[in-house]
């Protein structure tokens, strides 16, 4: 049962405008959210985090908005730039301090 | 310096036969994973080790046996390979944080990944 969810698998923007990333999650209890990156070959890094108390978090390019009435969590980057090419997983995680993954979105930046 | 190392980087293997996967993490951290991530890009958490303890077992064939020599290293072995066997495998470290409302984990680092193939 996948309780995190990443409903696009991929994602094309144009260098310059602004990348929307998605994920929807199930479960009410979740308590803190991060979005991380990852390129090809490599292990994902932590880009941005929000706490469930919060509904914005920015930082540089990069803002996370959380909408827990509607368990929505959504990534923002701009300006996109072809160096932010890569996979986008968000994760989430429960009172019990346990991780879940989404799918991930790969997002492709055109020049 | 890298963070959280993993060893070997790739491995190509018959089925049935037995192979190691090493993670090395000099963070300081207390808390090691491990991470598999199937052909669907899921990242599925199967165990979590907090100072050399077992703390999560998920769902995995105890084929999967990780072992914890000491807090910087969490090492998986996975006895009689099967061809559903092949992902990548992350291992990753995190340590608690104390908020207000209690205590929590910190974003966790990753390895770079360990692709097992199973022939």
């Amino acid at each position: 049962d996948q309780q995190v969810k990443q409903n696009s698998p991929s994602l094309s923007v144009q260098e310059g405008r602004i990348s929307i990333l998605n994920c929807d999650y199930t479960n009410s209890m979740f308590d803190y959210f991060l979005w991380y990156k990852k390129y090809p070959a490599e292990g994902p890094t932590f880009l941005i985090s929000i706490s469930s108390i919060k509904d914005k978090n920015e930082d540089g390019r990069f803002t996370v908005f959380l909408n827990k009435s509607a368990k929505h969590l959504s990534l923002h980057i701009v300006p996109s730039q072809p160096g932010d090419s890569a996979v986008y997983f968000c994760a989430a995680i429960n009172l019990g301090n346990q991780f879940y993954f989404g799918t991930g979105t790969s997002l492709t930046v055109i020049p | 310096d890298t963070a959280v190392s993993q060893t070997p980087k790739y491995l190509v293997t018959q089925m049935g036969n037995d192979k190691s996967i090493k993670c090395e993490q000099n963070l300081g951290h207390d808390t090691m994973y491990w991470y598999k991530q199937d052909s669907k890009k899921f990242l599925k958490i199967m165990f979590s080790y907090n100072n050399k303890e077992l703390i999560i077992n998920e769902t995995v064939p105890n084929r999967f046996s990780p072992k914890s020599p000491d807090k910087a290293h969490l090492n998986l072995h996975i006895n009689s390979l099967e061809l559903g066997d092949s992902a990548v495998y992350f291992c990753a470290s995190s340590q608690e944080v104390h908020g207000l409302a209690g205590r929590y984990t910190d974003t966790q680092y990753f390895g770079p990944g360990t692709r097992l193939t199973v022939l």
